[in-house]
This record gives C-alpha cells, sequence and structure tokens, in this order.
C-alpha cells in the first residue's frame, strides 16, 4: 500500500510558466514533508521542505503547499527553466508510527521544460 | 560531489551470486541509509543504521544484510542474487534525527544476469 502517491508520472511545461507537481499521502501521522529533484545518474538532491504546522514554504523559485485536510501537498516551480527538467519526488516522514522517522518516497514525477 | 560516497557506479553480476555494496557517508554524519530504486518505482527504504546500530528496517528481504562499521560506512550484503533485484541501491545519510534533508550518494546500478 502506497502511502506517498504522485500520480502524475510525467508533465511537460513550456519555459518560464509554472509548474505543478502534487503529491497525496494516506498516513495522518507524517508531519514533515519533503521535495527531492533527480537527475539522470545522480542521486536525489533535497529541494525544500514543509512541516506540517504550516500550510507554504518559499525558497526562490520554488514553493511548497500543504493542505492537511485534503493530505495533500503540492510543488510550484515559477517561472520554470529547462535546468528544471528532471525527476521530482514527494517524501513524507512521521515521528511516530510505522516510517519511524524515516522518509517515504513517493514514485517520482518527470518534469520536461520546454524551451 | 554531495560528500557521500558510494562505490561501485555499476556491478553486473549473475544469479545466485553475492555482492557488496559500499557507503561513505558525509563527514560527520552518524546515520546512514539503504534505499532501492526499481524500474517504475519510488526509492524503498531498506535500513538505517546509526553509529554503529541498526535503528530501523524497512522492506528489506532476509537474503539482504547490512552494517555500519565503527568509521561510520556502511555495506549492503545482497545474497543468493535474482533478476529481480536489479536496481539502483542508494545510500544517504544525515547527522542524526529525523528532520532536514537526506544527502545521497549517486547510487549503485546493480543488474543481475
Amino acid at each position: 500500500d502506497q502511502q506517498v502517491k504522485q500520480n502524475s508520472p510525467s508533465l511537460s511545461v513550456q519555459e518560464g510558466r509554472i509548474s505543478i507537481l502534487n503529491c497525496d499521502y494516506t498516513n495522518s501521522m507524517f508531519d514533515y514533508f519533503l521535495w527531492y529533484k533527480k537527475y539522470p545518474a545522480e542521486g536525489p538532491t533535497f529541494l525544500i521542505s514543509i512541516s506540517s504546522i504550516k500550510d507554504k514554504n518559499e525558497d526562490g523559485r520554488f514553493t511548497v503547499f500543504l493542505n492537511k485536510s485534503a493530505k495533500h501537498l503540492s510543488l510550484h516551480i515559477v517561472p520554470s527553466q529547462p535546468g528544471d527538467s528532471a525527476v521530482y519526488f514527494c517524501a513524507a516522514s512521521g515521528r511516530y508510527g510505522g516510517s519511524q522517522g524515516n522518509l517515504i518516497f513517493g514514485k517520482g514525477t518527470k518534469l520536461s521544460v520546454k524551451p | 560531489d554531495s560528500g557521500v560516497t558510494q562505490t561501485p557506479k555499476h556491478l553486473i553480476t549473475a544469479t545466485g551470486q553475492r555482492v557488496t555494496l559500499r557507503c561513505s557517508p558525509r563527514s560527520g554524519d552518524l546515520s546512514v541509509y539503504w534505499y532501492q530504486q526499481s524500474l517504475d518505482q519510488g526509492l524503498q527504504f531498506l535500513i538505517q543504521y546509526y553509529n554503529g546500530e541498526e535503528r530501523a528496517k524497512g522492506n528489506i528481504l532476509e537474503r539482504f544484510s547490512a552494517q555500519q562499521f565503527p568509521d561510520l560506512h556502511s555495506e549492503l550484503n545482497l545474497s543468493s542474487l535474482e533478476l529481480g533485484d536489479s536496481a539502483l541501491y542508494f545510500c544517504a545519510s544525515t547527522p542524526g534525527g529525523r528532520m532536514g534533508g537526506y544527502t545521497f550518494g549517486s547510487g549503485t546500478r546493480l543488474t543481475v544476469v
């Protein structure tokens, strides 16, 4: 049973426009959420995170929104750049419960930003 | 360079064989995590070590084992390999505690033929 779901395997966006990547989770014990970016032949790199006590966190062109009632988070990239083309993983962690504080990852969304 | 070193980068071996993957965490990091990424799958948590002690286990098969040594490097041992074990194996490290992002290595690509 997938606790973290990224239902869109891929997303294509024009350069300069907004990219919105979505993530849903099922475990209400999750209280910390992260986004990772992964280029081919490299390990995932940390992008941005949000604690469940917040509903928004911003870092430059990247903003993560958290809707706890809907168990949904999203990553907005504005403006999108060709260098943003990568696979984006959503991850969640909970202090209690089965995850034991470890990160549970979604399957990823491949973002393509076209010039 | 993330500071987390994984060797080897690529490994091709036959079914039934045993391999060892190595991870050197970022300097000062006490926690090491192992993840498996199979085709079309997300990163599946296998096991965590903290300062030499096993801290948590995920979906790790009995044929797989790991350890963390006094110098904090870790090894993941995969035995009786099957075709389905072909995957990318990532190691990540953190200073300790659960908050903050992991620092991942670039992974070991294992191909079982």
